[in-house]
């Protein structure tokens, strides 16, 4: 089956730096990546669209400097926090689509800023 | 905008009880639904995806249902075991062309022994 591997799963920054997520498609390519992102007790809610060769599309209220996100290849999407902040601290999920158009998910990522 | 809701927000049954979790979607335009089960801490595992041109899909012991004219979809679990303690969230498409989720706030089950 199609499987989505996301890394790291937990990451502890200090405030200011940045950290870069990676999700990658191991069996299949997947033109179109998705972020997402959720608060302890809330939906998930998607932060932006990965196109592979062109720019991400954000929702709005994501700012794009700050999550900056790059889908250089069918396999795989990169999503950096840039300066982060300890409001940044959060769990990241990232998605594909597959063939059979269903979705399929990465295992997170638990980002701690301090 | 398409708007899921799913309710309850927890629920807590004994073991090898058959339960029944629900999903309301406002846009009866909802092309796939799919549901996915998130330990804690963890990612998502896609469950059941219910297509547009389906009504239902089976699992072992899941199964969902897909109702557009009322806006509605089920998760039923059949004799529930400790392990289905998990929060289960329904999320759904809109339009053929669109690969976006819009997803409830989940439901925390747990299945006491």
């Amino acid at each position: 089956g199609a499987v989505v591997s996301q890394h790291p799963s937990r990451v502890i920054c200090k405030s200011g730096t940045s950290v870069k997520i990676e999700c990658r498609s191991l069996d299949f390519q997947a033109t179109t990546m998705f972020w997402y992102r959720q608060f302890p007790k809330k939906s998930l809610m998607l932060m932006a669209t990965s196109n592979e060769g062109s720019k991400a599309t954000y929702e709005q209220g994501v700012e794009k400097d700050k999550f900056l996100i790059n889908h250089a290849s069918l396999t795989l999407s990169t999503l950096t926090v840039t300066s982060a902040h300890p409001e940044d601290s959060s769990f990241y999920i990232c998605s594909a689509s597959g063939h059979n158009y269903g979705y399929t998910f990465g295992s997170g990522t638990r980002l701690t800023v301090v | 905008k398409q708007e899921v809701t799913q309710i309850p927000a927890a629920l807590s049954v004994p073991e090898g009880e058959n339960l029944v979790l629900n999903c309301s979607f406002t846009d009866s335009a909802i092309y796939n639904l799919q549901w996915f089960r998130q330990d804690p801490g963890k990612g998502l595992t896609s469950l059941l995806l219910i297509q547009s041109s389906q009504r239902e899909q089976t699992s072992g012991r899941l199964n969902a249902s897909l109702d557009k004219s009322s806006g509605r979809s089920t998760l039923y679990i059949a004799a529930s075991q400790p392990g289905d303690s998990a929060t289960y969230l329904c999320a759904g498409s809109s339009g053929a062309g669109s690969y976006q989720l819009t997803f409830g706030k989940g439901t925390k089950l747990s299945v006491i022994p």
